[in-house]
């Protein structure tokens, strides 16, 4: 199976502006969590997807946002960007049965807000 | 919510000898640890998970003990290699994955 992939790889943006990230997951799975991934915090819990409904959310401003689709691909959305927000997104897949189904990362999209 | 604390952050280890990492967690409600891997520029890829009705797993060179009564766990890695040299992140769930802040380890060959 292919592994979970995300688009794009890389972004440069400004501050006060917009982007939209995406994560296509493993064919199968239905769950979808993001994390943002920074030197200082390491990783941090955005939120996570399953069957188009947000089922756990972090603890992060409402700037944040996703969504997901029916094919379970999902999309996360960052508005009025800031430079604190300049970091490596990573999105996870898992099926799952249960909670403690193993995640599956994507390669990550890197964002730099200047 | 959970908070999960990692020791030590930065650990370097002699070719060939073992190396441990420590984990606790808040939330006794947790009860899924896996342990993941992040070589540099590259994803987090999961080398071992435990869950909380085991005490402990093993897998080849790399192996897990898990506590419940004292809330902490631990990745022991044997007979270390060059290509052990990454970050380690270990992790709990209860409803949602909460990750310690990595342990960098160092393989001196």
């Amino acid at each position: 199976k292919a592994g979970v992939t995300q688009t794009p790889r890389y972004l440069i943006k400004t501050r006060g502006q917009q982007v939209t990230l995406s994560c296509s997951p493993i064919s199968g799975h239905r769950s979808v969590s993001w994390y943002q991934q920074t030197p200082g915090q390491g990783l941090q819990f955005l939120f996570e997807y399953f069957s188009e409904t947000q089922r756990n959310k972090g603890n992060f401003p409402g700037r944040f946002s996703g969504r997901q689709f029916s094919n379970s691909r999902s999309e996360m959305n960052v508005s009025t960007l800031e430079l604190g927000d300049s970091a490596l997104y990573l999105c996870a897949s898992s099926l799952p049965q249960l909670a403690s189904d193993t995640q599956y990362f994507g390669p990550g999209t890197r964002l730099t807000v200047l | 919510g959970e908070n999960v604390e990692q020791h030590p952050s930065t650990l370097s280890v002699q070719e060939g000898d073992s190396a441990v990492i420590k984990c606790t967690y808040s939330d006794s409600a947790s009860n899924y640890f896996p342990w993941y891997k992040q070589e540099l520029g590259k994803r987090p890829q999961l080398i071992i998970d435990i869950r909380s009705n085991v005490g402990e797993k093993k897998d080849q060179r790399i192996a897990v003990t898990l506590n419940k009564t004292a809330k902490h766990f631990s990745l022991h890695i044997t007979e270390t290699q060059p290509e052990d040299s990454a970050v380690y992140f270990c992790a709990a769930r209860e409803e949602k994955l909460t990750f310690g802040t990595g342990t960098r380890l160092t393989i001196i060959p």
